[in-house]
């Protein structure tokens, strides 16, 4: 079966730059995460999808961020305009359900870099 | 305080020591955890579930101690492939969002 699949792998980008991900979730998982990972922290979820609709984005700067998942399989998230202090793993997950138990599958990740 | 907080480390342990990691969660009505590991530069997988009745899974054992809000991992006869970071993983009540919520790590690297 395959995984979750995640591009580009690596991201340079000045400061101000845009930038954007792409996740493609395992087959037949309907909901998909995107996490930020910083250097020596754990994952913290940006936004949760269930299909096409968003489950969860509490956490995510809306004034920057933005993801989207139109057909309810493939996603991305775009940084719009970067900050040093986005530099980090972006790490897409996806489980076949939402609710308690099911595990969530990681992709590679993004390591994004901003100067 | 940290919804989920665990011990940095580094633990630094010679081959087939028995090695011991704690993680404590702020929201009482936590729902689920689990402990994922995170090999250097790699994405989380899970590692094992953690139930009230404790779980093993070879040299793996799990523990959850709802009243103190602590959950623990064992690893027995460490091997050099176990090192890793271990991830404390907590999920909120129930309820719509499936949200995991992780801890910062521990990071485990085991000498020959």
């Amino acid at each position: 079966e395959a995984g979750v699949a995640q591009s580009p792998r690596y991201k340079i980008i000045e400061k101000r730059q845009s930038v954007a991900f792409w996740c493609n979730p395992i087959s037949g998982h309907a909901t998909l995460y995107w996490y930020q990972q910083i250097l020596g922290q754990g994952p913290k979820l940006l936004i949760q999808f269930q299909n096409n609709g968003v489950v969860d984005d509490s956490q995510l700067p809306k004034d920057r961020f933005s993801a989207e998942r139109l057909k309810g399989v493939d996603s991305t998230l775009k940084i719009q305009p970067a900050k040093l202090e986005d530099s980090a793993v972006y790490l897409c997950a996806s489980s076949f359900l939402t609710g308690g138990g099911e595990t969530q599958y990681f992709g590679p990740g993004t390591r994004l870099l901003v100067l | 305080r940290k919804e989920v907080e665990q011990d940095p480390g580094p633990f630094n342990v010679p081959e087939g020591a028995t090695v011991a990691f704690n993680c404590t969660y702020s929201n009482s009505a936590s729902q689920s955890f689990f402990w994922y590991r995170q090999d250097c530069r790699k994405e989380p997988k899970l590692l094992m579930s953690v139930y009230s009745s404790g779980n093993e899974d070879g040299r793996f054992t799990a523990q959850l101690n709802r009243a103190s809000q602590y959950i623990s991992l064992l690893i027995r006869d460490s091997k050099l492939s176990d090192s890793a970071t271990y991830l404390c993983v907590v999920t909120p009540p129930s309820g719509s969002a499936r949200q995991l919520t992780f801890g910062s790590g521990t990071q485990l690297t085991v000498l020959p």
